[in-house]
């Protein structure tokens, strides 16, 4: 049950896209269309950003968008907004019925 | 408005025992597999537990299997975590997580969280 893998830390100036990639194995990632993303500001509890690799909950901006290949995931955020500065964590289903995280990427919004 | 709030972290002296328990409210609890995930201080998000809709399954990370036990009484929306022969390693905050229709450990709602510190 090893951690997904992010980049620790990615930054994008205001109005740019900046894409966060989420890599596993065919046990997780690559096995199921059961990824999902996280944002956590400071001091805060997990929001729901994406679901099933790709699909917005209500509520979440257009902005966020989410793709899969293969064992690798990815997290877009198009036009950056400074509140879209906060820590990342992807996740995945995996074969054994239990839940993984990746290790979290914080976003700085330059 | 879905609401989960936890309760029962405290600290802990290592080989020590913790129940934590999470009061649902705002959905169909019994529909919903529940799951605990934790953080500890300054570092990324863990999964630790989850727990079927009827209670009937219960799957644990590497970390905790043995020692941790999940449970949930649909009668009173309650979902708690016994917590056994704890370690410094499991000082952290500990999440109740609402997964979507379906499971698959997917969150869609989360509890404010519960600190456990366990510390000589």
């Amino acid at each position: 049950q090893s951690a997904l893998t992010q980049p620790a830390s990615v930054s994008g100036s205001p109005g740019q896209s900046i894409t966060i990639s989420c890599t596993g194995t065919s046990s997780d990632v690559g096995g199921y269309n059961y990824v999902s993303w996280y944002q956590q500001h400071p001091g805060k509890a997990p929001t729901l950003m994406i679901y099933d690799v790709s699909n917005r909950p209500s509520g979440v901006s257009n902005r966020f968008s989410g793709s899969k290949s293969g064992n690798t995931a990815s997290l877009t955020i198009s036009g950056l907004q400074a509140e879209d500065e906060a820590d990342y964590y992807c996740s995945s289903y995996t074969s054994s019925s239990q839940g993984v995280f990746g290790g979290g990427t914080k976003l700085t919004v330059l | 408005e879905v609401q989960l709030l936890e309760s029962g972290g405290d600290l802990v002296q290592p080989g020590g025992s913790l129940r934590l328990s999470c009061a649902a409210s705002g959905f169909t609890f019994s529909t919903y597999a529940m799951s605990w995930v934790r953080q500890a201080p300054g570092k990324g998000l863990e999964w630790v537990s989850v727990i079927t809709a009827g209670g009937g399954l219960a799957y644990y990370a590497d970390s905790v299997n043995g020692r941790f036990t999940i449970s949930r009484d649909n009668s009173k929306n309650t979902l708690s975590l016994q917590m056994n022969s704890l370690r410094a390693e499991d000082t952290a905050i500990y999440y109740c997580a609402k997964e979507m229709y379906g499971g698959s450990r997917r969150v869609d709602y989360w509890g404010q969280g519960t600190l456990v510190t366990v510390s000589s």
